[in-house]
């Protein structure tokens, strides 16, 4: 069974690039196949989807976050990455990622919390 | 305000019959699958339903899921204080900003 296991800093300041790395472990993401999305959930609120990218690198985002939003894949480290500029106390949240492309998250990372604050 | 509409809570006692609402659009709900998802406090969301009724494997068949136009609604039977959780209803969306949208989610409570 797939796994997933979400990594990155915990603190960003405002302005700056949150960062963040899912390992997959239990499966290639190179095998294609399956699509792999990041999904973020504000303190005590609800889910939102941040976009997904397809092993090849094909991606789609949020419309809404599409400008600050950059989602990668290494194939050689079986790992996707998210990158969000440009930063505010409103990015705070515990971001997800996740295997799935249109709602189907069958397999979820435990989540990690990122604060934005000086 | 989230695209898809749930009521924030629920409740019932153990045995009960307990059904949660997710009201869309004939942009989502009403053109695509639907998923339901719980989640307990601190975990990440599970997956329990998929393509409006399925199960994964390992879930209980004391949970189900339908549609209706742009309506969905899951029902949990024979309820258990470990249903006790919030649960998401999910959807793509195909307007012009197309997009995975979620429910607000609701707060199920096992009086």
């Amino acid at each position: 069974q797939v796994q997933l296991q979400e990594s990155g800093p915990g603190l960003v300041k405002p302005s700056q690039t949150l960062s963040l790395t899912c390992t997959v472990s239990g499966g290639s993401i190179s095998s294609g196949g399956y699509y792999w999305s990041w999904i973020r959930q504000h303190p005590g609120k609800g889910l939102e989807w941040i976009g997904y990218i397809y092993y090849s690198g094909s991606t789609y985002y949020n419309p809404s976050l599409k400008s600050r939003v950059t989602i990668s894949v290494d194939t050689s480290k079986n790992q996707f990455s998210l990158k969000l500029s440009s930063v505010t106390a409103a990015d705070t949240a515990v971001y997800y990622c996740a295997r799935g492309k249109y709602g189907d998250y069958v397999s979820w990372g435990q989540g990690t919390l990122v604060t934005v604050s000086s | 305000q989230s695209v898809l509409t749930q009521p924030p809570s629920a409740s019932g006692t153990p045995g009960q019959r307990v059904t949660i609402s997710c009201s869309g659009s004939s942009s989502n709900i009403g053109s695509n699958y639907v998923y339901w998802y719980q989640q307990l406090p601190g975990t990440a969301p599970k997956l329990l339903i998929y393509r409006n009724n399925q199960r994964p494997s390992g879930v209980p068949d004391r949970f189900s899921g339908s549609k209706s136009g742009t309506s969905a609604s899951l029902a949990i039977s024979g309820l258990r204080s470990e249903d006790e959780a919030d649960y998401y209803c999910a959807a793509w969306d195909d307007s012009l900003s197309a997009s995975v949208v979620f429910g607000g989610g609701t707060k199920l409570t096992v009086l």
